[in-house]
Formats: structure tokens, C-alpha cells, sequence
């Protein structure tokens, strides 16, 4: 999920297991929407995209499942490795505004 | 093809100075922009430009000015260096709709 201020919200998988990560949108005319790996000390990185007249998009490892009705995305990550360790961002953009989320930290144990 | 570069990687200013920061990308991408990551938060835009010549302000532009006199490079101006400007700056570009590509940031401390 989203949140503001200091504290992100985390998420504790097993090495192996599959990761979901949630994020709730704000603006119902956005029209794309972007998953973002952000690990420590680099810049956001792309993951995977999906457009609003989709509601599931399938990456190498990674889906992205987009819910209209309730404003919702989320990010599936399967065999989740410990390279995968990182804050995920969720963006949504509406004509050339892209707002982001705060981000999830997803942390990976061995 | 080395994406998106931001100079410098890390700065520390005192109250009131200037300083510009630079950003290039090699990906003949029209759109550019600025942000800002603070702890614990997501990226907030501060300048846009949406090609060569243009700039547009965004969520958080003030204290800060752009300018966008080639395709390949856009610059951050901050003109009276504040604290409450201390944070993690990020230049993205890319095609107009489409997935931006992201710096590696420059982190600026200002004391």
C-alpha cells in the first residue's frame, strides 16, 4: 500500500516465495500506469508498465494487475530472489502529470 | 548509450549559495524532468520540459529555476540554497506518454 512520512510500508518474504505489492491511485482519468524498483542509492528503475484499457500485463517474473473500478494496482513478483530487495514505487500519469507513490520496502530473507 | 546523467553525484552547500545541477541524456528523448526524493517519500516533481526551448513548473518549483537550451541537457538552478532544500534530486527523460528513464541522482546537503 501507500503511505506518507517517514515510515513505508514493508513487506518480509521468504527467498522463493511470491511477493504482492499494493498501490492505490488517486486519479481516475490516469491513463498509464508504472512499477518502479528503487534500491539504495540509485535512481527508480522501470520494472513494468501497463495502459488503462488493460487489466493485466505479464513481464519476466513480474505482473502487474490493474483493478479501475477500485483505483487499485498491484505487482506480482514470483520466486522472489534476494535481488529483488528493494522500495517499489508505484506512478500513475494523466496527460504529462505522473504523480508516485511513496513506495514498499520489500525485504527478501534467505 | 549511458541513459541519463546527472553531475554532480553529491554536494554540500551553505545557506544562501548557488549552485546548478545538470542533467543529460543521449536517448534523443523530447520530455525532461526534475525531482526531488525526500526520506521516507516519493518523487516529487519540480520542473518539466516537455522540449528543447520550453519548462513547465510542477508540484514543488519553488526556490528552484530550469532552463532547457539543448535537447540533451536540462539544468536545476537553485538561486538562495535553503535547507529545507537538503534531498535527493532526480532528472528523468522521456517520450512524450511513455516510461521515464531516471538519473542516479544527486545528493545536496544544504547547511
Amino acid at each position: 500500500g501507500e503511505s506518507v512520512g517517514l515510515h513505508l510500508p514493508t513487506l518480509s518474504v521468504q527467498e522463493g516465495d511470491n511477493s504482492i505489492i499494493n498501490c492505490a491511485y488517486s486519479n481516475s482519468a490516469s491513463d498509464y500506469f508504472i512499477w518502479y524498483k528503487q534500491e539504495s542509492g540509485k535512481g527508480p528503475q522501470f520494472i513494468i508498465d501497463i495502459r488503462s484499457n488493460m487489466d493485466k500485463r505479464q513481464g519476466q517474473r513480474v505482473t502487474v494487475l490493474l483493478n479501475k473500478t477500485v483505483k487499485h494496482l498491484s505487482l506480482q513478483i514470483a520466486a522472489t530472489q534476494p535481488g529483488d530487495s528493494a522500495v517499489y514505487f508505484c506512478a500513475e500519469l494523466n496527460n504529462n502529470d505522473m504523480r508516485f507513490g511513496a513506495g514498499t520496502r520489500l525485504t527478501v530473507k534467505p | 548509450n549511458a541513459g541519463v546523467t546527472q553531475t554532480p553525484k553529491f554536494r554540500v552547500l551553505k545557506t544562501g549559495q548557488s549552485m546548478t545541477l545538470l542533467c543529460a541524456q543521449d536517448m534523443n528523448h523530447e520530455y525532461m524532468y526534475w525531482y526531488r526524493q525526500d526520506p521516507g517519500m516519493g518523487l516529487r516533481l519540480i520542473h518539466y520540459s516537455v522540449g528543447e526551448g520550453t519548462t513547465a513548473k510542477g508540484e514543488v518549483p519553488d526556490g528552484y529555476n530550469v532552463s532547457r537550451l539543448k535537447k540533451q541537457n536540462f539544468l536545476l538552478g537553485l538561486e538562495s540554497a535553503a535547507p529545507s532544500q537538503t534531498s535527493v534530486y532526480f532528472c528523468a527523460s522521456s517520450y512524450p506518454e511513455y516510461t521515464q528513464y531516471f538519473g542516479p541522482g544527486t545528493r545536496l546537503t544544504v547547511l
